[in-house]
């Protein structure tokens, strides 16, 4: 029972290159999220997704590009990677928020140097 | 302000030592509440939902004061395993769960 997968769990970018996180899950659920976390920070809402075809901005959306063509997959984009940017990224899935219960992936883990 | 607060700890008990700590949130339209926890390097999962009535998971209680806005959780009898960052969860009836940044345990042997 996959759930929720990340890839890649590690990356080192330089400043300005562009990458994708690709997160997946097999639960058919109508909700996914991307968070990032920082020291200190906890984890702050990037984009979300309440279904195929949609997204919408969360708290830190700047740098940041989504697509949800598929129900199962929520592609986060960085187009010109910043140091800023340098942080653990984690995916999560709903069937629906009311119940609270996020399915998170493992984290991928991003430096930008 | 931040919408949901923490104690970030980190508290240091014994094995066998009750510990308590709580979170504050700033919208009082929030409707739902919940404790995730984070061990070290690894993604958040959920520990348990908080009812208005206050409810008990085996040795975790946990409470919520609307008129204070607040949420507790307590931990009875801690165990070794019970080191963690428990995550203070608020969804402010949207889409959208609010995370605190989390307060840490540590058990000692």
């Amino acid at each position: 029972n996959a759930g929720v997968t990340q890839t890649p769990k590690f990356r080192v970018l330089k400043t300005g290159q562009s990458m994708t996180l690709l997160c997946a899950q097999d639960m058919n659920h109508e909700y996914m999220y991307w968070y990032r976390q920082d020291p200190g920070m906890g984890l702050r809402l990037i984009h979300y997704s309440v279904g195929e075809g949609t997204t919408a901005k969360g708290e830190v959306p700047d740098g940041y590009n989504v697509s949800r063509l598929k129900k199962q997959n929520f592609l986060l984009g960085l187009e010109s990677a910043a140091p800023s940017q340098t942080s653990v990224y984690f995916c999560a899935s709903s069937y629906e928020i009311d119940t609270g219960e996020l399915f998170f992936g493992e984290g991928s883990r991003l430096t930008v140097l | 302000r931040k919408e949901v607060e923490q104690d970030p700890g980190p508290f240091n008990v014994p094995e066998g030592a009750t510990v308590a700590f709580n979170c504050t949130y700033s919208n009082s339209a929030s409707q739902s509440f919940f404790w995730y926890r984070q061990d070290c390097r690894k993604e958040p999962k959920l520990l348990m939902s908080v009812y208005s009535s206050g409810n008990e998971d085996g040795r975790f209680t946990a409470q919520l004061n609307r008129a204070s806005q607040y949420i507790s959780l307590l931990i009875r009898d801690s165990k070794l395993s019970d080191s963690a960052t428990y995550l203070c969860v608020v969804n402010p009836n949207d889409y959208k769960l609010s995370f605190g940044a989390g307060t840490t345990v540590t058990v000692r042997a």
